[in-house]
């Protein structure tokens, strides 16, 4: 099982901010990377570190982070970010141990 | 740019091994600060990572696959693999291979796995 916990499911209103969460020890001492992961497709990274978003990822989604939750954030959601949200971090431990999160489902209404 | 492509058999019979491997174009596996990694997903499951190899050898393995999983580099040939042994129906899911930027262009401090192969099923069925 996980150590690191996400919400199963989560749903936003089109054009409204949602807030997806992972919650972990290992968070205390180390940033999350947040990958969005749509039906049929592989993941694709959205948001990592403190302030990371890669190459050709809308800037509505931002990360932030607090104790041991870590937030990926998306501004004005649209009907394309309707997909499965992970999180994943370092174990811990701080061993090379990689942990993910158990998806969140969004929702887009 | 880099892209990651899995190739191997979609069908294993139980207690037999799986063998998947990673092809890497577009960019050498030896360049850069990168690990390689191995990811599977059940069907209508999460993520759960298995393991990822550095250029050099060096390699780490989720403990709940009870040492069954070997990942291995070739250089020359600019791909990495995957065995699993003694594999069950538990084993059946859609398996990735992705690239962990942390140590290289993503100095990030945590594993960032930026680019992922488009991913292979493979079923543990007799």
């Amino acid at each position: 099982s996980s150590e690191l916990t996400q919400d199963p499911a989560v749903s936003v209103a089109l054009g409204q901010t949602v807030r997806i969460t992972c919650q972990g020890d290992s968070l205390r001492n180390f940033y999350a990377s947040w990958y969005q992961q749509k039906p049929g497709q592989a993941p694709i990274l959205v948001f990592y570190g403190e302030n990371n978003r890669p190459s050709g990822i809308p800037d509505r989604f931002s990360g932030s982070s607090s104790g041991n939750t870590a937030s990926l954030t998306i501004t004005g959601a649209q009907a394309e970010d309707e997909a499965d949200y992970y999180c994943n971090s370092r174990d811990s431990s701080g061993d090379h141990l990689v942990e993910f999160g158990g998806g969140t489902k969004l929702t887009v209404l | 740019q880099v892209q990651l492509r899995e190739s191997g058999p979609g069908l294993v019979k139980p207690s037999q091994t799986l063998s998947l491997t990673c092809t890497v174009s577009g960019g050498s596996i030896s360049s850069g600060d990168f690990y390689w990694t191995w990811v599977r997903q059940p069907p209508g499951k999460g993520l759960e990572w298995i393991g990822y190899i550095y250029h050099s050898g060096n390699t780490y393995y989720n403990p709940s696959l009870k040492s069954r999983a070997t990942i291995s580099v070739d250089t020359s040939k600019n791909h990495f693999s995957l065995r699993l042994n003694s594999v069950t129906a538990a084993d059946t899911a859609l398996y990735y291979c992705a690239r962990d930027c942390s140590g290289g262009s993503c100095h990030s401090s945590t594993y960032t796995f930026d680019i992922w192969g488009q991913g292979t099923v493979v079923t543990v069925s007799s």
